[in-house]
């Protein structure tokens, strides 16, 4: 069965400042996708940004991005001009590419931002 | 885009008690997922219908059981509720990735 990790119960960042998420994932597929989900205290979960497996290039949406190395397994989400409205739980997500699957989440992150 | 709508919001129910919630999915998305999400944890899937038949189901025990409807909502239901039942219930609705609804909090006294 896939297995995702956070690391980081809690994590915190100055207004305009970068901060990077961690996540790594148990698979023996070749074929997913990894996600990164963000809950704010609205409770909706929104996604964030996307990442198929077989693209070597990492995603990439305004100020989120992602740097997936395959074969570490590894998934982290960086936050570049941190802004008030990014504080919320963080959640990463993986789901298998073959088939109708559902999604297996982390515990997530919970992220502050300071002003 | 229609969105994903739950209904309702909160609900709190007593110790062996039925609850039925229900999910709005955003049309033409023919697959409809529900999940778990405890205080403090990520959600954990209990089931998934494609096309009005369950076809995923995670570890949770028969009492949690699910519909889904030509119109694109579902509803999950609930019976002989426990305590460790009080949860936030996301519904996603999909058709390559996930759109959720903003759940529905549940708590069992």
């Amino acid at each position: 069965a896939q297995t995702v990790t956070q690391s980081q119960p809690e994590m915190s960042v100055q207004e305009a400042e970068t901060v990077t998420l961690s996540c790594t994932y148990d698979t023996s597929e070749s074929d997913y996708y990894l996600f990164w989900y963000k809950q704010p205290p609205s409770r909706q979960m929104i996604l964030v940004i996307r990442q198929e497996a077989y693209k070597q290039q990492n995603a990439t949406e305004n100020r989120f991005s992602v740097n997936f190395q395959k074969a570490a397994k590894s998934f982290s989400l960086k936050i570049s001009d941190s802004q008030l409205g990014d504080a919320a739980m963080y959640f990463c997500a993986y789901r298998s590419g073959s088939g109708n699957t559902p999604l297996v989440f982390g515990k997530g992150t919970r992220l502050s931002v300071i002003a | 885009e229609t969105g994903v709508t739950q209904s309702p919001t909160h609900l709190i129910k007593t110790r062996g008690q039925q609850v039925t919630l229900r999910c709005s999915s955003q049309s033409g998305h023919n697959t409809v997922s529900w999940y778990q999400q405890a205080l403090g944890q990520g959600p954990q899937f209990i089931f998934q219908y494609y096309r009005e038949e369950e076809n995923g189901r995670g570890n949770f025990p028969p009492r949690f059981s699910g519909l889904q409807f030509p119109n694109y909502s579902s509803e999950l239901n609930v019976n002989a509720l426990e305590l460790d039942d009080s949860a936030l219930y996301l519904c996603a609705s999909s058709l390559i990735g996930y759109l959720f609804g903003a759940g529905t909090r549940l708590s069992v006294l």
